[in-house]
């Protein structure tokens, strides 16, 4: 089975610096989402792709966030120049768009920004 | 814009009790609805969905939710917990028709003791 995969599982970065994380889906599903959750709190949007295309940002990706999804497999989210407040688990989905309402998580990658 | 309310952030039961965790809704229209588990150090696992028909919904591990539209709520049930069951829910609305962007709840943490 093999599931979404997120790597790193953790990272921790100085304030300032940028940093990249690997989201890779599920192989057959087009769909692909990057979700943030705080401490105490659910996860919030952010934003996906269907294919290599992205159709939808949230308000709560900032100019220094980007995601790729290039060749409509496994995407990237960079978070230029770090904040404290970026600290968080960034959690990436994936479904299939004619079941667009079954995402699929991955277990995460936990940034730390000191 | 829709949301969802979890009133509980955290419920204790004893191991063999019943459980009801509550999740109210604000959407439009007929919504999409989620719950999910979190484990920690996991990723979400979805437990069961609803989008039409029965309103009374099976998922896995035993558990079981009722969507109820007078009452805006979509609250999961199971009628015997176990010790593992102990991890944080997630209630979570998606937008009718795609259903691509789903709001979350801030969770309920549960906990077991034997």
């Amino acid at each position: 089975d093999t599931g979404v995969s997120q790597d790193p599982r953790h990272k921790i970065t100085k304030r300032g610096q940028n940093v990249t994380f690997r989201c890779d889906p599920i192989s057959e599903h087009n769909r692909l989402y990057w979700y943030r959750q705080t401490l105490g709190q659910g996860p919030e949007f952010l934003t996906y792709f269907q294919n290599e295309a992205q159709l939808e940002k949230s308000r709560l990706l900032s100019d220094r966030f980007s995601a790729e999804r290039p060749k409509g497999s496994f995407s990237t989210l960079e978070i230029q120049r770090t904040e404290q407040g970026d600290s968080a688990m960034y959690l990436c989905a994936s479904s299939l768009s004619i079941r667009v309402e079954t995402q699929y998580f991955g277990p995460g990658t936990r940034l730390l920004v000191l | 814009a829709q949301s969802v309310t979890q009133p509980d952030i955290h419920i204790t039961v004893s191991e063999g009790a019943s459980l009801e965790l509550r999740c109210n809704y604000s959407y439009g229209a007929t919504p999409y609805l989620f719950w999910y588990v979190q484990s920690p150090g996991q990723g979400l696992q979805l437990l069961l969905k609803y989008f039409s028909g029965d309103t009374l919904v099976q998922g896995i591990k035993g558990f079981e939710a009722e969507f109820k539209r007078s009452q805006s709520s979509f609250n999961l049930r199971k009628p015997s917990v176990h010790w593992s069951d102990a991890a944080e829910y997630f209630c979570a609305v998606g937008a009718y028709g795609t259903a691509s962007k789903l709001t979350f709840g801030t969770g309920t943490r549960l906990q077991v003791t034997l």
